[in-house]
């Protein structure tokens, strides 16, 4: 089964940093994209980056609301890919969650979901 | 960039038909054939409903449907159900290797 599992969230005050993390099982982590998708309560979903794999020089990407702040990287002998967010700021407040994206180029549909883990911005 | 336009909210009586609209650009739901679209029921994690613009995940049902026109991506949902009450999100692969999504619709079953 594949599963996909979220930690490290928290409080954390404006110009903060966190790292959170997403553990990967029951599918070949090493040969997938892995993507960071956020949801600010009572909001959308809003895509913050992805991660490709070790074949695509790991390569990465980032919406323009995080770049600059937003590290995504992966660690593929521990089936774990990290999301560092640096510079935090209140609208930075939203549930993360990690997805695995299928399909071509670093993926363009998901069909799998992480529970999400909580990152609460504030003073 | 602006997330993809979706109706803020849209209902239905049982056994209705509905369709949502997804409306983007030509750098993104016009340039390729991989618009997605997810349920999220409340309280939960999205789920795949739909990919590569009207694909089927296997198993779901075939109330749920979707096509495309120029910018203009489109799910229906045929033979409403109580349980199909959620928020649905259509996704689009985009030109810059990017992925993005709309801005969420609430379906409510009347």
């Amino acid at each position: 089964e594949v599963q996909l599992v979220e930690s490290g969230g928290g409080l954390v005050q404006p110009g903060g940093s966190l790292k959170v993390s997403c553990a990967a099982s029951g599918f070949s982590f090493s040969g997938s994209a892995m993507h960071w998708v956020r949801q600010a309560p009572g909001k959308g979903l809003e895509w913050v980056g992805h991660i490709r794999s070790k074949p695509n020089s790991y390569a990465t990407a980032y919406a323009e609301s995080v770049k600059g702040r937003f590290v995504i990287s992966r660690d593929d002998s521990k089936d774990t890919a990290y999301l560092q967010m640096d510079r935090l700021k209140t609208e930075d407040t939203a549930m993360y969650y990690c997805a695995r994206p299928r399909g071509e180029y670093s993926g363009t549909y998901y069909d799998c979901w992480g529970q999400g883990t909580l990152v609460t911005v504030s003073s | 960039q602006s997330a993809l336009t979706q109706p803020a909210s849209v209902s239905g009586s049982p056994g209705q038909s509905i369709t949502i609209s997804c409306t983007g650009t030509s750098s993104d739901v016009g340039s390729y054939n991989l618009v997605s679209w997810c349920q999220q029921l409340p309280g939960k994690v999205p789920k795949l409903m739909i990919y590569d613009d009207a694909k089927r995940p296997s198993g779901l049902s075939n109330r749920f449907s979707a096509s495309k026109s120029g910018n203009t991506a489109s799910l229906t949902i045929s033979g409403l159900q109580a349980e199909d009450e959620a928020d649905y999100y259509c996704c689009s692969y985009t030109s810059s290797g990017t992925m993005i999504f709309g801005g969420g619709t609430k379906l409510t079953v009347l």
